[in-house]
């Protein structure tokens, strides 16, 4: 039972563009949304977060939008660098419970 | 604070043997997380602490996974009698709880590596 979906499993874009990375979820008890980045042979690193209380979060050239009617979160990241390449996972958690739930990933490649 | 840091980074072992995992969190954390991350997916829920309190455990942690963290700090993960299916990049993550007036994302280490041969 795959709550947290990432649909595309790769993104290309051009460098100096917009870069949307998309995120569903099935679970309504979940109340705050995270974006992480992860470069191959290193952890996961914290990017942008989200409460359900709030539909969007800014970030220098990061942006989290939350569609909670949809189930749907989106990160934007605007202008895009050679240095955003890398696999972006969603994540959820909800209540006060510790764990996260992560989405399948999406591979970011961003093209000088 | 140089962050969550895990050793080994690499191991490899044999079907059968037992090996067993560290994680230092970052000290001020009271939370203590470890996922299991397979090629192509998601990293998977295993288990938490807060403090030296184990406070749940996913169904993925079979009889053969145990975790602990005594003293509150440290945590160790070790998997008794390895099989191929274990495989994965084991990763530990801390945080301070939500609701607690801090910031709560949890931080990751650079995981651990298992290759069962």
């Amino acid at each position: 039972d795959q709550q947290v979906k990432q649909n595309s499993p790769s993104l290309s874009v051009q460098e100096g563009r917009i870069s949307i990375l998309n995120c569903d979820y099935t679970n309504s008890m979940f109340d705050y949304f995270l974006w992480y980045k992860k470069y191959p042979a290193e952890g996961p690193t914290f990017l942008i977060s989200i409460s359900s209380i709030k539909d969007k979060n800014e970030d220098g050239r990061f942006t989290v939008f939350l569609n909670k009617s949809a189930k749907h979160l989106s990160l934007h990241i605007v202008p895009s660098q050679p240095g955003d390449s890398a696999v972006y996972f969603c994540a959820a958690s909800w209540n006060q419970g510790g764990k996260l739930i992560f989405g399948q990933g999406t591979e970011l490649s961003v093209k000088p | 604070d140089t962050g969550v840091s895990q050793d080994p980074r690499h191991k490899i072992t044999k079907r059968g043997q037992n090996v067993t995992f560290r994680c230092d969190p970052i000290s001020e954390h009271n939370r203590l997380y470890w996922y299991r991350q397979t090629l192509g997916q998601g990293p998977e829920f295993l288990t938490y602490f807060q403090n030296e309190a184990q406070l749940e455990k996913s169904r993925l942690l079979s009889d053969r996974f145990s975790a602990e963290r005594p003293k509150g700090s440290f945590s160790t993960l070790e998997i008794q009698r390895t099989e191929q299916g274990d495989s994965a990049m084991y990763l530990c993550a801390s945080s301070f709880p939500r609701g607690s007036g801090s910031r709560s994302e949890q931080f990751f280490g650079p995981g651990t590596r298992l290759t069962v041969l």
